[in-house]
């Protein structure tokens, strides 16, 4: 079946740096995307990667291993608006969006 | 302004009553896609369509229907409405791009008592 997994909740200091992980298995693979949704809101993009490799987008970073069907989401000098639920999704074979459950991240002060 | 709209945003109703949820995308695109949120269970896809005239079943397809008589437009029917609808419900559409990213729409609640 297909999987996405990525931890429930992490909480984070305002100004530090936090890693968000993301495993998945799924029938093929056409790219993985990060999304960010803050309660009550619509998603919104943040990166999409299909090669291996960091992709760099101002205080955020994504990151891809095919081969270990794994990726990240760092977030660097964190600020209180970044307290949201960050979503991992892949692109299967078929071309269907799988999401995960999300992560909720809390900042503190 | 590149956008997603849904009508209503928010809504509450009775088991039974027939209702729909409109979805308007003015981008053009040719894929758009409903899900619903729940608390534990994230975002679970309800239907898409590839083009006008082409709809399939998500992972949650029981007690919804939609159509897609024209590209900018899908609306989600619920024929009779029951309790374990309530949820958070988005409408989404997609270019054709390489990244292909889901613009989504700003989400309508919906309570059935």
């Amino acid at each position: 079946g297909q999987n996405i997994d990525q931890p429930t909740e992490m909480t984070a200091t305002e100004g530090a740096i936090v890693q968000i992980n993301c495993t998945y298995q799924t029938s093929g693979f056409n790219g993985l995307f990060w999304y960010q949704q803050h309660a009550g809101e619509a998603p919104t993009f943040l990166s999409y990667n299909v090669l291996d490799g960091l992709e760099e987008k101002g205080r955020f970073s994504s990151f891809l291993s095919r081969s270990k069907g794994y990726s990240y989401l760092l977030l660097k000098e964190l600020q209180m608006k970044d307290s949201a639920s960050y979503l991992c999704a892949v692109r299967d074979r078929d071309d269907k969006i799988i999401f995960g459950k999300g992560t909720r991240l809390h900042i503190l002060p | 302004e590149a956008q997603v709209t849904q009508n209503p945003r928010y809504l509450i109703t009775v088991t039974g009553k027939k209702l729909t949820v409109t979805c308007s995308q003015n981008m053009n695109h040719e894929y758009m896609s409903w899900y619903r949120q729940d608390p534990g269970l994230g975002l679970r896809q309800i239907y898409y369509s590839m083009n006008v005239e082409v709809t399939d079943k998500g992972d949650v397809p029981e007690g919804y229907k939609v159509s897609r008589k024209e590209k900018r437009n899908f609306p989600l029917i619920l024929e009779s409405p029951s309790p374990n609808q309530t949820s958070l419900y988005f409408c989404a559409s997609r270019g054709a791009g390489a990244g292909g990213e889901l613009f989504f729409g700003e989400g309508s609640r919906l309570t059935v008592l």
